[in-house]
């Protein structure tokens, strides 16, 4: 009855290479996000996606793009991984789309090392 | 300077001490404050709201000062198991109705037996 969940929990990877973390949440909520954690413990939004449709993207390279296939899973994809992409990944959601500042329900996390 | 600075500690107290956690934003137009809790290698949870007029919720009390852009969490009687990351969280409203969430660096509670 996980909530939000996303795989891998831990991806170990060489630069250059492409990967991708999936999540899910069964939740029935219409707005999902990506975060980024670094080392220093900020956390930063990436994305927000709506009813699979981007509402919020930040100031993030363009070698990161998320996709929505349906308001369940939000997927992202890193192309080209750089040592700076190290860090943990977190994904979240939230309740109707026209309220967002509900509680965000968090995954549990991927951490992602880039060697 | 970061638009919402927290104190990153560690506070060490022993157990039952009161301890207190600030928080300070730079955008008046934020609209929304949180306080979250992260215990380590995990995912951060909604701790609680915080309301102008002050609210409380057993040993944790949250206050807002708009005037001066400061959020304040206060522990009463801590518990080993409060020893954990405090994130503050401000949202202030994008275009439409779109809210963007800004995260506090986090402040560390060690608490003592």
């Amino acid at each position: 009855d996980t909530a939000v969940s996303q795989t891998p929990k831990y991806l170990v990877t060489q630069m250059g290479n492409d990967k991708s973390i999936k999540c899910e949440q069964n939740l029935g909520h219409d707005t999902m996000y990506w975060y980024k954690q670094d080392s220093k413990k900020f956390l930063k939004i990436m994305f927000s996606y709506n009813n699979k449709e981007l509402i919020i993207n930040e100031t993030v390279p363009n070698r990161f793009s998320p996709k929505s296939p349906d308001k369940a899973h939000l997927n992202l994809h890193i192309n080209s991984l750089e040592l700076g992409d190290s860090a943990v990944y977190f994904c979240a959601s939230s309740p109707l789309s026209d309220r967002p500042f509900y509680e965000q329900y968090f995954g549990p996390g991927t951490r992602l090392t880039v060697t | 300077r970061k638009e919402v600075e927290q104190d990153p500690g560690p506070f060490n107290v022993p157990e039952g001490a009161t301890v207190a956690f600030n928080c300070t934003y730079s955008n008046s137009a934020s609209q929304s404050f949180f306080w979250y809790r992260q215990d380590c290698r995990k995912e951060p949870k909604l701790l609680m709201s915080v309301y102008s007029s002050g609210n409380e919720d057993g040993r944790f009390t949250a206050q807002l000062n708009r005037a001066s852009q400061y959020i304040s969490l206060l522990i009463r009687d801590s518990k080993l198991s409060d020893s954990a990351t405090y994130l503050c969280v401000v949202i202030t409203r994008g275009s439409g109705n779109t809210g963007k969430l800004i995260f506090g660096q986090g402040t560390t509670l060690q608490v003592k037996p």
